[in-house]
């Protein structure tokens, strides 16, 4: 059964910080890992999704790697800003459109 | 870009009644569509598969006589919480798979659904 883990659960910076989150997996069978970010009460906003075949993905100031093998992914974050604050989940697809979601790093940048 | 459409985005109602959530599919085709709640400070768990023109498949420990699913069409599923209770008052999210070929079965969320039983 595939077990999703989210360190740290939570992460206070001060701005101008880059910072990493991390995430792992149990069963290297995925077909793809996807990193989302949720602000309190709302939904989900997909940031990367990097597919099983790839090592990582950037957008912005965000970048995603994902190592199958040893069954981990890292979510880089750049220069960081007060509106980076929210809860960061990792998510992994190995049934085609199920995932199993990480609980979450809430991460809070101070000014 | 595709969107998901969740109604309503919050609930309230009584102990014993039951409350239904939409889940559609604006612009594309999901023949599957997934439902997760998440209750508050956790992260979310998928409770079932919603699947076109057939029955949901459940995932463990998930009562399937307490949340009905019904995926009619190609772009509604919906979620009915059946004598909802207070331990049912959570968030809960659909997603959906963009069901062309090519599309990469790219997944979209719905803004979820507050439901709060008093």
């Amino acid at each position: 059964k595939q077990e999703v883990t989210q360190i740290p659960a939570a992460l206070s910076v001060p701005e101008g910080e880059n910072l990493v989150l991390n995430c792992s997996f149990t069963d290297s069978a995925i077909y793809n890992l996807q990193w989302f970010r949720q602000d309190p009460g709302k939904g989900l906003t997909s940031l990367l999704l990097i597919q099983s075949s790839q090592r990582e993905q950037t957008s912005g100031r965000l970048n995603a790697s994902l190592d199958k093998s040893s069954g981990r992914s890292t979510l880089y974050i750049a220069a960081s800003q007060p509106g980076d604050s929210a809860t960061y989940l990792c998510a992994v697809d190995n049934q085609g459109g199920k995932l199993i979601f990480g609980q979450g790093t809430e991460l809070s940048v101070k000014p | 870009g595709a969107v998901v459409s969740q109604h309503p985005s919050w609930v309230i109602c009584k102990s014993g009644t039951s409350v239904k959530i939409e889940c559609r599919s604006l612009d594309f085709q999901a023949t599957t569509m997934f439902w997760y709640r998440q209750f508050p400070k956790q992260s979310l768990m998928l409770m079932a598969t919603s699947n076109e023109g057939s029955k949901a498949t459940y995932e463990q420990g998930v009562e399937k006589d307490k949340f009905l699913i019904n995926h009619a069409s190609l772009t509604l599923s919906t979620l009915t919480v059946t004598s909802a209770h207070p331990e049912d008052s959570s968030f809960y999210i659909c997603s959906a798979r963009d069901s062309i070929a090519g599309s990469g079965n790219t997944i979209y969320f719905g803004e979820g659904s507050w439901l709060t039983v008093v």
